[in-house]
């Protein structure tokens, strides 16, 4: 499973667009890159998925570079309730594996008015 | 939205004691998990069950704890002889499918062995 890395924290404004970047520069051909949120004592959440370019949906935006050695998690015009752990995971789909999911340290996002 | 529905939210048990968590994953999803979070930690993965067996487990999911599909609905961790620390939040998910799409989180059982 690839390994990720993705800064620790983050802080941002109501209205704000929200950029989190994820590097994954081990990420194998046949690896998805899932984004999971997070809010204090609930279980993770699941945002988005894509496997290259970009993909969109009505909570956020993945982009995905040709490489695909990064991802970036687009939040936009985020408001307070957007305040959360986000996680970056990178995997294959059908690796037999059980499906387990490897979550890392994420990434503590604070909206402030 | 469909949900998976843990009970209790909060348990409160005595070290050495017994307990069963319990979920109900959404009906038509296939296969079902158990993750832990300790306070202030990352979320863990404890095992993962599909077609009536457990598919993988980690080094965490040792002797002390055991899963059970007891009825077409109802899917439970057991943990033996709790120690001070087992406590941490679990969680139990459901997806249709193998790996991260779709994935569905209950909101977690927190555990407290004193």
């Amino acid at each position: 499973l690839a390994k990720t890395t993705q800064p620790i924290s983050m802080d941002s404004y109501e209205g704000q667009e929200v950029n989190i970047t994820c590097s994954h520069n081990n990420i194998a051909t046949n690896d998805y890159i899932t984004w999971y949120q997070q809010f204090p004592s609930q279980g993770p959440r699941f945002i988005i998925q894509g496997y290259k370019t970009k993909v969109t949906n009505e909570v956020a935006s993945l982009f995905i570079p040709a490489d695909r050695k990064s991802s970036t998690l687009s939040l936009p015009r985020v408001s307070l309730s957007d305040t959360a752990v986000y996680y970056c995971l990178v995997g294959d789909i059908g690796d037999n594996q059980g499906g387990k999911l490897i979550f890392g340290q994420g990434t503590e996002l604070s909206v402030k008015p | 939205e469909p949900e998976v529905t843990q009970t209790p939210s909060h348990q409160v048990t005595q070290m050495g004691q017994e307990v069963i968590l319990r979920c109900v994953p959404i009906s038509n999803h296939l296969y079902f998990y158990w993750y832990r979070q300790i306070l202030g930690q990352k979320v863990e993965f404890l095992v993962s069950f599909y077609n009536n067996e457990i598919s993988e487990k980690s080094e965490i999911f040792d002797d002390q704890f055991s899963v059970e599909r007891p009825d077409g609905s109802n899917f439970t961790l057991k943990i033996r002889s709790t120690k001070l620390e087992d406590s941490a939040m679990y969680f139990c998910a459901s997806s249709e499918r193998e790996y991260g799409y779709g994935y569905t989180f209950g909101s977690g059982t927190r555990l407290t062995v004193v």
